[in-house]
């Protein structure tokens, strides 16, 4: 049974460029978040996706934007990068609201992203 | 707004101590609880959860008590051991009706390091 896996494992990019990273959740899950993990913080929602909508948003500017696909795989865009992006990017999915343990979210290993 | 505050770390044991890590919490209506552990250069897994007053999670050796009049969650493990050596993370999730899953507040994190 796969795991929820990202891509790519590790990234560098430059003030002011464009990033995408991708997520694949767990198989059976049609629910995907976005969270960022600052380094010695804990992870910060970014937003949240099910049936193809971002249905959740914490506090983040719409420089962060996303997309499901119908495979309920998700990626998630950051434009114009600011040194103050650098940080890991978790993907975690689960089972949509009303479903039985829809409250267990299970997380991917992250994309470190790096900005220069 | 929802927040969890744990303690602050890190935290150096000798193996075969006892551990306990404090979490407290600020939320309206009923949140559930987890504690999240977070291995060098891996994902958050899952450690144990709680979904209502007084619930015990428990996994691992891992306990933690839900307690609604002191808005608690403390971790505490008998006996530790080197390969617990992780971050931990107290959360909380938040249900928003309408979205398809629930959102997680996270604390800062708590690093432990067992010594044989």
């Amino acid at each position: 049974d796969a795991g929820v896996t990202q891509s790519p494992t590790h990234l560098i990019k430059t003030r002011g460029q464009q990033v995408t990273l991708r997520c694949s959740p767990k198989s059976g899950h049609d629910t995907v978040s976005w969270y960022q993990q600052a380094l010695g913080q804990g992870p910060q929602f970014i937003f949240q996706y099910y049936e193809e909508e971002e249905r959740q948003r914490g506090n983040f500017p719409d420089r962060f934007s996303g997309h499901q696909f119908p495979n309920y795989s998700s990626e998630l865009n950051v434009n114009a990068l600011l040194l103050g992006d650098s940080a890991l990017y978790l993907c975690a999915s689960s089972l949509r609201l009303g479903t039985v343990n829809s409250y267990e979210q299970y997380f991917g290993p992250g994309t470190r992203l790096t900005v220069t | 707004g929802n927040s969890v505050t744990q303690m602050e770390g890190p935290v150096t044991l000798s193996e075969e101590a006892f551990l306990t890590i404090n979490c407290t919490y600020t939320a309206t209506g009923y949140p559930s609880l987890f504690w999240y552990v977070q291995y060098p250069g891996e994902g958050l897994q899952l450690l144990l959860k709680a979904t209502k007053a007084d619930d015990k999670g428990s996994n691992k050796g891992f306990e933690a008590t839900y307690r609604k009049e002191t808005t608690s969650f403390h971790l505490e493990k008998g006996s530790v051991q080197v390969s617990d050596s992780a971050v931990y993370f107290c959360a909380l999730s938040d249900q928003n009706s309408g979205a398809g899953s629930y959102q997680l507040t996270f604390g800062k994190g708590t690093k432990l390091s067992v010594i044989p």
